[in-house]
């Protein structure tokens, strides 16, 4: 198992432009968690699925922010017309969806907005 | 709603030393506490956990009692070394069974040998 993994590790991109950052669970893990991280604070919670559906987004994820899991597997975050405040690390984590499990945390996508 | 306030970093000990670091939450229901620990150039990983009150995590050296008298969470080591050097983060999962997790804002431990 390879744990985690999410792509691409850094994104820089110019304002008002979109990005997709990508996702990719530990095989076996039912539920997929989305959370943000700005300098010296901890990670602020996004969304997150059970399998394909999407259970609960926070107020933190305006319109512009969408995210996906179409099969159940790997999922998308997309930022449509990025600013400068959506620049943050972007982490993804899965668990088994067990009550308290640990989430198992990929590195993370860095996005700088310029 | 539900929140996490841990003390501010950074802290810097000397190897061997004990090491505290406070964590107090608010919360309805009876969440299921954490912590949380990512070392340079890795990504967050659990270092321990305790679901109810009085239950104590432990894990690598690291303990943490769940106090619900006093709303804490407070991971201690006893003789830190320096390959502890990390930051730390306190965590709880609210009622419901989401697994969503609300996190402190970390502390910075740094061991010096």
């Amino acid at each position: 198992d390879t744990g985690v993994s999410q792509d691409p590790r850094h994104k820089i991109t110019k304002r008002g432009q979109n990005v997709t950052f990508r996702c990719d669970p530990i095989s076996e893990h039912n539920r997929l968690y989305w959370y943000r991280q700005t300098l010296g604070q901890g990670p602020e919670f996004l969304t997150y699925f059970q399998n394909e559906a999407q259970l609960e987004k926070s107020r933190l994820l305006s319109d512009r922010f969408s995210a996906e899991r179409p099969k159940g597997s790997f999922s998308t975050l997309e930022i449509q017309r990025t600013e400068q405040g959506d620049s943050a690390m972007y982490l993804c984590a899965s668990s088994t969806g067990q009550g308290a499990d640990e989430q198992y945390f990929g590195p993370g996508t860095r996005l700088t907005v310029t | 709603g539900n929140s996490v306030t841990q003390m501010e970093g950074p802290v810097t000990l000397s190897e061997e030393a004990f090491l505290t670091i406070n964590c107090t939450y608010t919360a309805t229901g009876y969440p299921s506490l954490f912590w949380y620990v990512q070392y340079p150039g890795e990504g967050l990983q659990l270092l321990l956990k305790a679901t109810k009150a009085d239950d104590k995590g432990s894990n690598k050296g690291f303990e943490a009692t769940y106090r619900k008298e006093t709303t804490s969470f407070h991971l201690e080591k006893g003789s830190v070394q320096v390959s502890d050097s990390a930051v730390y983060f306190c965590a709880l999962e609210g009622s419901g069974n989401t697994g969503k997790l609300i996190f402190g804002q970390g502390t910075t431990l740094q061991v010096k040998p």
